[in-house]
């Protein structure tokens, strides 16, 4: 069964301080990791989605590496703002598996402070 | 384009009723899953649809159920409700354009949060 760890639970970091944010997983048998941000009371949004075959994604501030063998994603977020406080999810579709079932990671809570 | 949209948004209901959320994907879009999350369990798979069937299933009970129209447009449904389905409800779509591809981003609409008193 697949089970998916995001540690710390919470974070608390200054303003401009980059943001490191870890992501283990157990089968390494995966499609592909995505990761998502989410608001309080709100759905959620998607922030980078990497391949089985990819070793990194990125977009503007961020970036998300894979290491499938050793069951471990990374998001980095440089240069964190305010707006960047959320909650941040990771989630792996597995490989063989029916359908689109997401198996997510409990989230990390993020306060960046002004 | 439109994103996915949940309605209602929140709801109130009490023990033993039952309840309909309603889930309309981003337009084209063929799969829709259903997740449920609650602060001690986070987010937990409920179902997945494709063209109409269900083609996954997550481990809850038989009083969780969906279905999905032609129009992609899709369901869930709770019967006999208990205290512990207070929860956020989130639907996701995806573009699916053959049956067993799995790699695109997965959309999120915004949920409808339903308190069971």
């Amino acid at each position: 069964k697949q089970e998916v760890t995001q540690i710390p639970a919470a974070l608390s970091v200054p303003e401009g301080e980059n943001l490191v944010l870890n992501c283990s997983f157990t089968d390494s048998a995966i499609y592909n990791l995505q990761w998502f941000r989410q608001d309080p009371g709100k759905g959620l949004t998607s922030l980078l989605l990497i391949q089985s075959s990819q070793r990194e994604q990125t977009s503007g501030r961020l970036n998300a590496s894979l290491d499938k063998s050793s069951g471990r994603s990374t998001l980095y977020i440089a240069a964190s703002q305010p707006g960047d406080s959320a909650t941040y999810l990771c989630a792996v579709r597995l490989l063989g598996a029916a359908g689109n079932k997401l198996t997510f990671g409990g989230g990390t809570r993020v306060l960046v402070k002004p | 384009k439109a994103g996915v949209t949940q309605t209602p948004r929140y709801l109130i209901k009490t023990r033993g009723q039952q309840v309909t959320l309603s889930c309309s994907p981003i337009s084209g879009h063929r799969s829709v899953s259903w997740y449920q999350q609650t602060p001690g369990q986070g987010l937990q798979f409920l179902f997945e649809y494709f063209s109409e069937t269900q083609r996954n299933k997550g481990n809850f009970p038989g009083r969780f159920s969906g279905r999905q129209f032609s129009n992609s447009r899709s369901e869930m449904n709770v019967s006999t409700l208990e205290l512990g389905d207070s929860a956020l409800y989130l639907c996701a779509s995806s573009l699916a354009l053959l049956a067993h591809q799995y790699q695109e981003t997965q959309y999120f609409g915004p949920g409808t949060r339903l308190l069971v008193l």
